[in-house]
């Protein structure tokens, strides 16, 4: 099955760094890959669509120049929270998905990393 | 109205039960169901995924579509404590992007 590996798992940083976070497709090539934030006991918020090769595209209220994403190559997505502060203290995950599967609307599916636990001091 | 409705539960069973998982949707160009798992401090784990009204089954998972009435399932047989998890309905049109219900908190007490 596709597998997405997302590192690091948990990052503390000091208030004021930027920390970079990498979300990778093992086994397939993502032309998109999708950033997410949750909190405790929330669902899903998507922040961003990351295209490969082109700019992504941010959900309405997502600071772009505080989560930088690159998408540079069809195996790998970054996003960078910029100049941290303890309120994008959160959780992130990544998706992918994988377009060279046949089976009808399976392009659809996301697959998603473990997460990153983001802790801002 | 949400364009998702699921319960959030948290819903607690005993260990062997059949638990059943629901979602409502009012978007009748959404054409494509999935369900995730997500363990605490943890990703969403796909379980099934479907684009049919019917059934699907899974070992002792089961999603039931019903478009008509926009309302979806997932029946999980001899639950065990290892099922304890949040669980994801995401539904998808068109677009591809999908939308997310709130998530249901189940635990299976053994």
């Amino acid at each position: 099955g596709a597998v997405v590996s997302q590192h690091p798992s948990w990052v503390i940083c000091k208030s004021g760094t930027s920390v970079k976070i990498e979300c990778r497709s093992l086994d397939f090539q993502a032309t998109t890959m999708f950033w997410y934030r949750q909190f405790p006991k929330q669902s899903l918020m998507l922040m961003a669509t990351s295209n490969e090769g082109s700019k992504a595209t941010y959900e309405q209220g997502v600071e772009k120049d505080k989560f930088l994403i690159n998408h540079a190559s069809l195996t790998l997505s970054t996003l960078t929270v910029t100049s941290a502060h303890p309120e994008d203290s959160s959780f992130y995950i990544c998706s992918a998905r994988d377009p060279s599967s046949t089976i009808t609307g399976a392009k659809n599916i996301q697959y998603f990393g473990a997460g990153t636990r983001l802790s801002v001091l | 109205q949400k364009e998702v409705e699921q319960d959030p539960g948290p819903l607690s069973v005993p260990e062997g039960a059949i638990v059943s998982l629901n979602c409502t949707y009012s978007n009748s160009a959404f054409q494509y169901f999935m369900w995730y798992r997500q363990y605490s401090r943890k990703g969403p784990e796909l379980l099934m995924y479907t684009y049919s009204s019917g059934n699907k089954e899974d070992g002792r998972f089961t999603a039931q579509v019903d478009k008509s009435s926009k309302y979806i399932s997932l029946f999980i047989r001899d639950s065990q404590p290892s099922d304890s998890a949040t669980y994801l309905c995401a539904i998808s049109g068109s677009a591809r992007q999908l939308t997310f219900g709130s998530g249901t908190q189940l635990t299976v007490l053994p």
